[in-house]
């Protein structure tokens, strides 16, 4: 069964220094998502892209971030200068149409950011 | 607005018993979806119900919407141990849908007693 795979699984990084943490949806799925799960907390939104552009971010997505899609696979996250409260569990998703329609977003098994 | 608000936030039944959890947001919806978590993996999705829908089966699970009263249920039945999870509802960030991804809950966390 396609599945959403996301690297690294945990990845610990000094506070200031740059991470990139990459995902490769569903092969013929259009829509991809970055969410963020701060431990014991809320699923929350990060960014959305359609048609290689943001389609929305979220307040939370700041001029630290940015995502890319470099190739026809693989869809990243880049935080720059990296904060303490940056630490959670990222999780790429994708869909093969707009959450509007059939609207099942598959959902990678997550990248946890740790910063020290 | 926060959309997609659960409760009870934990619920512990033993196996066998049926488990309800229950979903209100504030905004119009296209549809609304569930997803359960376990721990420390990903969101799987669980099932969607449309706004036109009032009730949707599959398999043990049952849910509800009531519009009208913007919540939203989800019934498990005959509870398994491998039930044990969170359980997060999840709406369209904007009623138009498409690109925008979904807001979700805060969760329930559900134990199974075995």
């Amino acid at each position: 069964e396609p599945e959403v795979t996301q690297t690294p699984s945990h990845q610990v990084t000094q506070m200031g220094q740059e991470v990139i943490l990459r995902c490769v949806p569903i092969s013929n799925h259009l829509y991809f998502y970055w969410y963020r799960q701060i431990l014991g907390q809320k699923v929350e939104f990060l960014v959305s892209f359609y048609n290689n552009e943001i389609s929305e971010k979220s307040e939370i997505f700041d001029d630290q971030f940015s995502v890319e899609r470099p190739d026809g696979s693989n869809f990243t996250l880049k935080i720059r200068s990296t904060k303490l409260e940056d630490s959670a569990m990222y999780f790429c998703a994708s869909s093969s149409s707009g959450t509007g329609f059939a609207g099942e977003l598959f959902f990678g098994e997550g990248s946890r950011l740790t910063v020290l | 607005s926060q959309q997609g608000e659960e409760d009870p936030q934990a619920l512990s039944i033993q196996e066998g018993e049926n488990a309800t959890m229950n979903c209100s947001y504030k905004t119009s919806i296209n549809n609304l979806q569930w997803y359960r978590q376990n721990s420390g993996r990903g969101l799987v999705h669980l099932i969607l119900i449309r706004s036109n829908e009032r009730e949707k089966h599959s398999g043990r699970l049952r849910v509800t919407l009531d519009t009208s009263k913007k919540s939203s249920s989800l019934l498990i039945t005959a509870s398994r141990a491998a039930d044990t999870a969170s359980y997060f509802c999840a709406t369209d960030r904007r009623l138009g849908g498409g690109a925008d991804g979904l807001t979700f809950g805060k969760g329930t966390h559900l134990i199974i007693q075995p």
